[in-house]
């Protein structure tokens, strides 16, 4: 079956760090990938998104690269601002069904 | 442009109690719908999905059921409440053929 697993947070950093957070998953066919963030008390907001092998996804400084070859979508962002501190979702899409990581907190510290 | 209106924004009912959550998108037509919850820290867990009217997947045997009366309205609903049926709810939809969903505000829902 389909399935998304996440790197465990939370995760803080200082400001002006570098970001990564670890997603890889298993799924039947080609399906898409999302990167997704929650801010306190909202619903989700799609990130980025990459819907075939090898394209990158981008948004504001962060980007992720869809590997066919590791199955894996990480999410990078070379500098974070204390305006980043979320929680972040990778998922996939079989084009009918979403299916979402456990989440990751993201802490920015000045 | 396409929107989602979720309401209401929070809640909050006693034990017991019957509930009613109500999801509507603009803009599109036929999309998929789905309803998530999300217990505290934690990830989302979909409830339920619908890709047409009267159409309803179940993914989570519980004390929800979900109705889809028209097109772009999803209906979230309990008859009896429980403690754990507290959380964070949220509504999605999207349009078959892997693009991505869209979420509406959510609903915290507090059983007391």
């Amino acid at each position: 079956g389909n399935s998304v697993t996440q790197m465990e947070g939370p995760v803080t950093l200082s400001e002006e760090a570098f970001l990564t957070i670890n997603c890889t998953y298993t799924a039947t066919g080609y399906p898409s990938l999302f990167w997704y963030v929650q801010y306190p008390g909202e619903g989700l907001q799609l990130l980025l998104k990459a819907t075939k092998a090898d394209d990158k996804g981008s948004n504001k400084g962060f980007e992720a690269t869809y590997r066919k070859e590791t199955t894996s979508f990480h999410l990078e962002k070379g500098s974070v601002q204390v305006s980043d501190s979320a929680v972040y979702f990778c998922a996939l899409s079989d084009g009918v069904q979403f299916y979402f990581g456990t989440g990751t907190s993201l802490t920015v510290i000045p | 442009s396409q929107t989602i209106h979720q309401w209401p924004a929070t809640l909050v009912q006693p034990v017991g109690s019957p509930l009613s959550l109500e999801c509507t998108v603009e803009g599109t037509s036929n999309p998929n719908l789905y309803w998530y919850r999300q217990a505290a820290g934690r990830g989302l867990q979909l409830l339920f999905y619908s890709v047409g009217i009267g159409q309803i997947s179940s993914e989570v045997p519980q004390n929800l059921s979900a109705s889809r009366p028209q097109d772009r309205q999803f209906i979230l609903s309990s008859k009896k409440l429980l403690l754990s049926d507290s959380g964070f709810y949220l509504c999605a939809w999207s349009i078959s053929g892997n693009t991505e969903a869209f979420f509406g505000q959510g609903t915290r829902l507090t059983v007391v």
